[in-house]
């Protein structure tokens, strides 16, 4: 069964501190690992996907990175506006369609 | 843009009632879900649709049923709805390997 486990559940940051999310995986064959925002109230936003160990996307501030075993979503000088809860999610081989999701890190920063 | 559509964002019900929750993509995509999200459980999903008229269980069927007749509609639905089916719905749509979510619908049941 694929596993995703996220850490830490809620981060707090001072605006313009730097930090990174992980998120961790065990799955039968990786066939994508996918990261999301999440604003309260609203639907998960997609921001990146990756596909194999060593691969790196970057978006804005946000920059996520993939091993064999984990990935990390880096935020460099975080702003209050990318306070939100943050989705991993993973793609098996084991599953058609399915995704399976951890539970989220809930990001604050604080002006 | 990819576009993802949801009949409503609030929605109250009694128990018992017969709930329908729709779901509209704009972009000619194959793949359709259905996920529920609880505080401490995530996204769930409940049910998948890989093309018109054909669906799948997700994680936790029980207690739903889906329609899909038009390639762009998908619909849930709770035949009889109950207090434990109270949560966000969110539908999501499927281009290359990436799922484009809806802006949800919060479901309460009293």
């Amino acid at each position: 069964e694929d596993q995703v486990t996220q850490s830490p559940e809620a981060l707090r940051l001072q605006e313009g501190e730097s930090s990174s999310l992980n998120c961790s995986y065990t799955v039968s064959g990786l066939r994508g690992l996918f990261w999301y925002r999440q604003d309260p109230g609203k639907g998960p936003e997609f921001l990146f996907t990756l596909y194999s160990a060593g691969e790196e996307k970057e978006k804005e501030r946000l920059k996520a990175t993939l091993t064999k075993k984990e990935s990390f979503l880096h935020i460099t000088a975080p702003k209050p506006e990318d306070s939100a809860t943050y989705l991993c999610a993973v793609h098996s081989g084991a599953g058609s369609y399915q995704l399976t999701f951890g539970k989220g890190t809930k990001l604050s920063v604080i002006p | 843009d990819v576009k993802v559509t949801q009949s409503s964002r609030y929605l109250v019900k009694r128990t018992g009632e017969k709930v329908f929750l729709e779901c509209v993509q704009d972009m000619d995509h194959e793949n359709m879900f259905w996920y529920r999200q609880d505080p401490g459980l995530g996204l769930r999903l409940i049910y998948f649709s890989y093309d018109v008229k054909m669906k799948e269980k997700g994680d936790i069927p029980e207690g739903y049923s889906v329609s899909r007749e038009k390639k762009e509609r998908f619909s849930l639905i709770l035949e009889s709805a109950s207090t434990n089916q109270t949560s966000m719905y969110l539908c999501a749509s499927r281009i290359r390997n990436e799922q484009y979510f809806g802006p949800g619908t919060r479901l309460t049941v009293t």
